[in-house]
């Protein structure tokens, strides 16, 4: 199985500053990498896919990057609605596993 | 507009059998596969099964297998997960979630709500 490490855990941001969140993969994934958004009481909601591209409708203020083990999410300008929990997860092998999420709040 | 609706979730004793449900609506079903991700309270998510869009193809998280069965029936737009001797650590949010792909459940585009099981005597 591959483990998904994601750092830090608790990321503190002013509203209009960047953010940088990082995501190992124990193993090479290539760019099979997906990252995703959750705020609290909802479902996750698709940022990125194969590391580097945005989904349909997700502002161009998220970027993702990397390849192999090491990845990058970051989100510039934040936004009031971007603080919430960011999940990555691998989607090179079965079983398809998550990072812990890293939780993105205002400071 | 894709949704997907779960159904089929509550409290159930150690042990017991459920059977979740997601119905489909706003795209063609069988062009994509489909699983099933759960989060325990408080804590992350975690892949349970996955569903090739013909249904030939599936997959299951080592922590489930020999007790869940993932299916679906195309002709109802419907997904299903079947959950037998199940555990406390089973009590999860499980949502359904649908695949950017045809063939196999790589990431996931679009997620349902999510239907509750509670497993505890």
């Amino acid at each position: 199985e591959i483990v998904m490490t994601q750092s830090p855990a608790t990321l503190s941001v002013s509203p209009g500053g960047g953010a940088t969140l990082s995501c190992r993969a124990s193993h090479s994934i290539r760019s099979n990498l997906a990252w995703y958004q959750q705020k609290p009481g909802q479902a996750p909601r698709l940022l990125i896919y194969d590391a580097s591209t945005r989904a349909t409708g997700i502002p161009v203020r998220f970027s993702g990057s990397g390849s192999g083990t090491e990845f990058t999410l970051i989100i510039s300008s934040l936004q009031s609605e971007d603080f919430a929990v960011y999940f990555c997860q691998q989607y090179n092998n079965w079983p398809r596993t998550f990072g812990q999420g890293t939780k993105l709040e205002i400071k | 507009e894709v949704q997907l609706l779960e159904s089929g979730g509550g409290l159930v004793q150690p042990g017991g059998s459920l059977r979740l449900s997601c119905a489909a609506s706003g795209f063609t079903f069988n062009d994509y596969a489909m699983a099933w991700v759960r989060q325990a309270p408080g804590k992350g998510l975690e892949w349970v099964s996955g569903i090739g869009g013909s249904g030939g193809s599936k997959f299951n998280a080592d922590s489930v297998k020999g007790r869940f069965t993932i299916s679906r029936d195309n002709s109802k737009n419907t997904l299903y997960l079947q959950m037998n001797s199940l555990r406390a650590e089973d009590t999860a949010i499980y949502y359904c979630a649908r695949a950017n792909s045809p063939w196999y459940d790589f990431f996931f585009d679009n997620w349902g709500q999510g239907t509750l099981v509670t497993v505890s005597s």
